[in-house]
């Protein structure tokens, strides 16, 4: 069982909003900032989209935004396109010196 | 061009052994923390195991703790995952990625490698 709960599903239509968010504890979630997410399309391999709650790396499309509320953790994906149907997991390293993943969520793009 | 390939995955029987292999191009791989982040089929993402770049420190999942053992030789650019006394429940892709130390965030990933454990 993961650490970091996550819906198992989100859906929207092209030009929509969505919201998946990731919730740990106080002690995890609600302490760092050190969370980030990550996008797997269908049969490839994980891709990082945000790092420390909401900041993007070169390259990843402005849609894609981070936030984090107490102990949970939200990745907002605006104007859906069909190319960003896939899985998302959220991520964070813990205390315990191990990494640690969300269950994941898989967007479908109607 | 930046990547990582892994390789040495296939089928095995339970309790035997095998081991995984990661080559490195395109960056300073001996600067560079290490892991190995594992997926069953199905399933979602399960982090397995760390080392730091000069290969000093190390940690495990539980789940695998005593029987994988991770190294790396920045001679060859090259990171391994010895894996022994396998089980079912180790069947997966395995992948390796490159910790981005500063933000905490796997950067890099390789495509993976499959592992099966069967009779």
């Amino acid at each position: 069982q993961s650490a970091l709960t996550q819906p198992p599903s989100v859906s929207g239509s092209p030009g929509q909003s969505v919201t998946i968010s990731c919730t740990g504890t106080s002690s995890d979630v609600g302490s760092y900032n050190r969370v980030s997410w990550y996008q797997q399309p269908p049969g490839t391999a994980p891709k990082l989209m945000i790092y420390e709650v909401s900041n993007r790396p070169s390259g990843v499309p402005d849609r894609f935004s981070g936030s984090k509320s107490g102990n949970t953790a939200s990745l907002t994906i605006s104007g859906l396109q069909a190319e960003d149907e896939a899985d998302y997991y959220c991520s964070l390293y813990t205390s315990s010196s191990t990494w640690v993943f969300g269950g994941g969520t898989k967007l479908t793009v109607l | 061009e930046v990547q990582l390939v892994e390789s040495g995955g296939g089928l095995v029987q339970p309790g035997g052994s095998l081991r995984l292999s990661c080559a490195a191009s395109g960056f300073t791989f001996s600067s560079y923390e290490m892991n190995w982040v594992r997926q069953a089929p199905g399933k979602g993402l399960e982090w397995v195991s760390y080392i730091s770049s000069s290969g000093s420190t190390i940690y495990y999942a539980d789940s695998v703790k005593g029987r994988f053992t991770i190294s790396r030789d920045n001679a060859k650019n090259s990171l391994y995952l010895q894996m022994n006394s396998l089980r079912a429940e180790d069947t997966a892709v395995y992948y390796c990625a490159t910790l981005y130390t500063v933000i905490d965030a796997f950067d890099i990933w390789g495509q993976g490698t499959m592992v099966t454990v069967s009779s």
